[in-house]
């Protein structure tokens, strides 16, 4: 079966300092990867995702970047963090096939504070 | 991606069924009905979803009616574990606009509180 996994659960970084955050995926090739945030009582934000190594396509301008070097890893990283950062970042992925946008699986969280 | 309507919460008995509604009266031919929840600080999860068949899986069923135009998912036996905020989302599969096409976009859904 397939398992997600994202580190740390939680985090708390000052303003200004460097984010890097991991989700792997396990049980299966070639998934498609997304990173969501939800900011508290809020619905979820795509932030990036992508179909293959390497390839990344971003949803909204900002101060965050992603990263895929391995078929399941995907990173999300951040030079400078700022106080509107802080949320509950996710990540998700689904099976890839073309021209189709299927259910996505979640991992588990991790909750970002910025101070 | 057709909007849906559904109860702001729902209380439920442990051990008896839960059945959340869904109205998504505006659905069109190739769009799918999906069901996710979201347990409190935790990421949402997969339930369910189906087009107009009827689906069962381990965790729930859902029914959709012949018009399509609503839908209701049925947890058996509820448990204290299912105390979820529950997301009923339309979305055609194969359409794709662009980027944001990938976008699940939840709306307030049901808040279902399992009492013991």
């Amino acid at each position: 079966s397939q398992t997600i996994h994202q580190w740390p659960a939680t985090l708390v970084q000052p303003v200004g300092s460097p984010l890097s955050l991991e989700c792997t995926v396990e049980g299966t090739s070639n998934p498609n990867l997304y990173w969501y945030r939800q900011a508290a009582g809020r619905g979820l934000q795509l932030l990036f995702y992508s179909v293959g190594i390497g390839q990344i396509s971003s949803e909204v301008p900002q101060n965050l970047s992603a990263s895929r070097p391995q078929d399941r890893q995907f990173i999300l990283s951040s030079k400078k963090l700022l106080l509107s950062d802080s949320g509950f970042y996710l990540c998700a992925w689904s099976v890839r096939l073309a021209g189709a946008r299927n259910e996505q699986f979640f991992g588990p969280g991790t909750r970002l504070t910025v101070l | 991606d057709a909007k849906t309507t559904q109860p702001p919460s729902m209380d439920c008995a442990e051990g008896r069924a839960a059945n959340l509604p869904c109205n998504h009266s505006t659905i069109s031919g190739n769009e799918y009905v999906y069901w996710y929840r979201q347990i409190h600080s935790q990421g949402p999860q997969y339930i369910i979803h189906g087009l107009k068949n009827n689906e069962t899986n381990e965790m729930a069923s859902l029914i959709i009616t012949e018009d399509r135009k609503s839908s209701t998912l049925i947890l058996p036996h509820a448990t204290l574990r299912d105390t979820a905020v529950y997301y009923c989302i339309v979305r055609d599969p194969t359409a794709y606009s662009g980027a944001g096409s990938y976008q699940l976009t939840f709306g307030k859904g049901t808040k279902l509180s399992v009492i013991p």
